[in-house]
């Protein structure tokens, strides 16, 4: 089974739509993150959630609003897309919110905005 | 914020040889992680090692604390060990990883 997973693989969409991301784990970690990798490979963390908390938001654009349903799901809305958006979403858990755990990635999210 | 610099940035074996990657970084650490990222896009953890030495298979690990520095060995290294290494650091003791800009690997057969 999979430990972190994402939906969908791959998203293709026009300039100025609305998207969804979504991300489950079934470790029974604690912890969710949202990084972003662009075109030349530069990860960045995003956003971290430690149960259903927000704790980490970087200065992403207020367009973009994580949500936690619950600690096994973190998912990732995007309003009024940009082609600067382009990139692939990695979601990713880790036990607790503390600098001492391993960090789980899921498979990413290709998302193209044309 | 903590700085990671990796290098080389680029590297390329033959298959069979060895490789040294290094991942430099600016400030004390709680945490420090190795990934590979394949070909195919995952991120997998190869490592978590904040300090001293571990092993796993062909795959070894030392970070010196004191000196800022983690080194990852690659041995007798296969082509399906292309891909793209990554440390990623943590200071915050938050969980919030700053990853170096990563080591492109390919190993020709």
């Amino acid at each position: 089974d999979t430990a972190v997973s994402q939906t969908p693989k791959y998203l293709v969409t026009q300039m100025g739509n609305d998207k969804s991301i979504k991300c489950e784990q079934n470790l029974g970690h604690d912890t969710m993150y949202w990084y972003k990798q662009d075109s030349k490979k530069f990860l960045k963390i995003m956003f971290s959630y430690n149960n259903k908390e927000l704790i980490i938001n970087e200065t992403v654009p207020n367009r973009f609003s994580p949500k936690s349903p619950d600690k096994a799901h973190l998912n990732l809305h995007i309003n009024s897309l940009e082609l600067g958006d382009s990139a692939v979403y990695f979601c990713a858990s880790s036990p607790r919110a503390t600098s001492t755990d391993t960090q789980y990635f899921g498979p990413g999210t290709r998302l193209t905005v044309l | 914020g903590i700085q990671v610099e990796q290098s080389p940035p680029d590297l390329i074996l033959q298959e069979g040889a060895n490789s040294t990657l290094r991942c430099n970084f600016s400030d004390s650490v709680n945490n420090l992680q190795w990934f590979h990222q394949n070909p195919w896009g995952q991120l997998i953890n190869l490592f978590y090692i904040p300090s001293g030495t571990k092993q796993n298979g062909r795959l070894s690990a030392t970070t010196v604390a004191t000196e800022r520095y983690s080194l990852l060995y690659i041995s007798s290294s296969q082509t399906t060990d292309s891909g793209v290494y990554f440390c990623a650091v943590d200071n915050t003791n938050a969980g919030k990883s700053t990853f170096g800009d990563g080591t492109t690997l390919t190993v020709k057969p």
